[in-house]
């Protein structure tokens, strides 16, 4: 089966860093996305990882290690419209279940000023 | 402008009543998904289908139907089988990059 964990919820205040973390066990790995969601909207795509290293794109940054299956996303530079749900979701390309997504919980953020 | 459209954007079953929600792409792409997200859970997948006429069932697909007569649009019926709809109902599709976009979504409540 799948399984991908990321915490609940996190605090940050505006200007800082924040550090989203990810980790997941799953066959047929195929890449690992980050989606944005505000309350009461739909999921925006952020970033995709499909080999280990650093993808880095504007204030936000998402790092990949396929052996340790983990991956977190970087926020910097923080405002207050950062403030929202981010979801960690891992594609699977394994037999019947080839182009899935499989999604985390996702952790809530809260920038405070 | 191209995009993904879902509608209504709310809708109330009663009792013993399907209902569908409406799923329309522009977008070109070959697969489409449905998902259900309730508070502070994450995504889980109805249904999604890859190419036109085929589909698969999700991870909980008790008590919805789909259908994939044409490329832009992939419809849900919640059936009276469901026995707990109240959700936020979010369709996506993939592009050929492997990303997935989502329409706005439809929040389904019974009266």
């Amino acid at each position: 089966g799948q399984n991908i964990d990321q915490p609940t919820e996190m605090t940050a205040t505006e200007g800082a860093i924040v550090q989203i973390n990810c980790t997941y066990q799953t066959s047929g790995f195929n890449g690992l996305f980050w989606y944005q969601q505000h309350a009461g909207e739909a999921p925006t795509f952020l970033s995709y990882n499909v080999l280990d290293g650093l993808e880095e794109k504007g204030r936000f940054s998402s790092f990949l290690s396929r052996s340790k299956g983990y991956s977190y996303l970087l926020l910097k530079e923080l405002q207050m419209k950062d403030s929202a749900s981010y979801l960690c979701a891992v594609r699977s390309d394994r037999g019947s279940t080839l182009g899935r997504l499989y999604f985390g919980r996702g952790t809530q953020l809260t920038v405070w000023p | 402008d191209g995009g993904i459209t879902q509608s209504p954007k709310y809708l109330f079953r009663k009792e013993g009543q399907n209902v569908t929600l409406s799923c329309e792409q522009n977008l070109n792409h070959d697969a489409m998904y449905w998902y259900r997200q309730d508070p502070g859970q994450g995504l889980r997948l109805i249904y999604y289908s890859q190419i036109v006429n085929d589909f698969q069932k999700g991870d909980i697909a008790e008590g919805y139907s789909v259908s994939r007569e044409k490329k832009e649009s992939f419809p849900l019926t919640v059936t009276s089988a469901q026995k707990n709809p109240t959700a936020f109902y979010l369709c996506a599709s993939c592009s050929a990059k492997n990303i997935q976009y989502f329409g706005a979504g439809t929040r389904l409540s019974v009266l």
